[in-house]
């Protein structure tokens, strides 16, 4: 089956660094990527990562292991626009598909 | 990034009429669209793909006769809720893809009641 997973919420402080991390388990794999949707908002891109390592933007950070199914998104200098969701998203292989996780609703307090 | 514009962003309709949401690629050629949707607190579920000139590719327990997917161009796709009903009503969200890109752009989203 195809499944991806990541935590339902985090609760993190305000200037502080927060990592989500996101399991997947898909038939291939051509890709992964991360999303942030504010509330009443549609997902807006931030990270697509197809080769292992570490990919850098801004405050932004999207790590990435294939071999063991593996990403993580890491935001650093929390500010409050940052509470939001988080989903993590796995393009298959053959198909036109990407396949979306639950997402991880981030709270950023004061 | 690329730009997709999805309209309308609120629609309020009675019972039993049907209502059209436009999807649009501004500034890319978009093969392949997606509609989905979203009820609160819950994640994207994807409803059906589209790819330009042929008929879409629904997903199980999608009702293909009441969501009715027209993907004309390379830059428009629409999704008409037939007949719709309270329980149609929900935030649906199109995204398009570019042709050999793997990073899907979203529309701003429609929030839909239904009387």
């Amino acid at each position: 089956g195809q499944n991806i997973d990541q935590p339902t919420e985090m609760t993190a402080t305000e200037g502080a660094i927060v990592q989500i991390n996101c399991t997947y388990q898909t038939s291939g794999f051509n890709g992964l990527f991360w999303y942030q949707q504010h509330a009443g908002e549609a997902p807006t891109f931030l990270s697509y990562n197809v080769l292992d390592g570490l990919e850098e933007k801004g405050r932004f950070s999207s790590f990435l292991s294939r071999s063991k199914g593996y990403s993580y998104l890491l935001l650093k200098e929390l500010q409050m626009k940052d509470s939001a969701s988080y989903l993590c998203a796995v393009k298959n292989t053959g198909g036109f598909k990407t396949i979306f996780g639950a997402g991880t609703r981030l709270f950023v307090k004061a | 990034g690329a730009v997709v514009s999805q309209h309308p962003s609120w629609v309020i309709c009675k019972s039993g009429t049907s209502v059209k949401i436009e999807c649009r690629s501004l500034d890319f050629q978009a093969t392949t669209m997606f509609w989905y949707r979203q009820f609160p607190k819950q994640s994207l579920m994807l409803m059906a793909t589209s790819n330009e000139g042929s008929k879409a590719t629904y997903e199980q327990g999608v009702e293909k006769d009441k969501f009715l997917i027209n993907h004309a161009s390379l830059t428009l796709s629409t999704l008409t809720v037939t007949s719709a009903h309270p329980e149609d009503s929900s935030f649906y969200i199109c995204s398009a893809r570019e042709q050999g890109q793997g990073v899907q752009y979203f529309g701003a989203g429609t929030r839909l009641s239904v009387l």
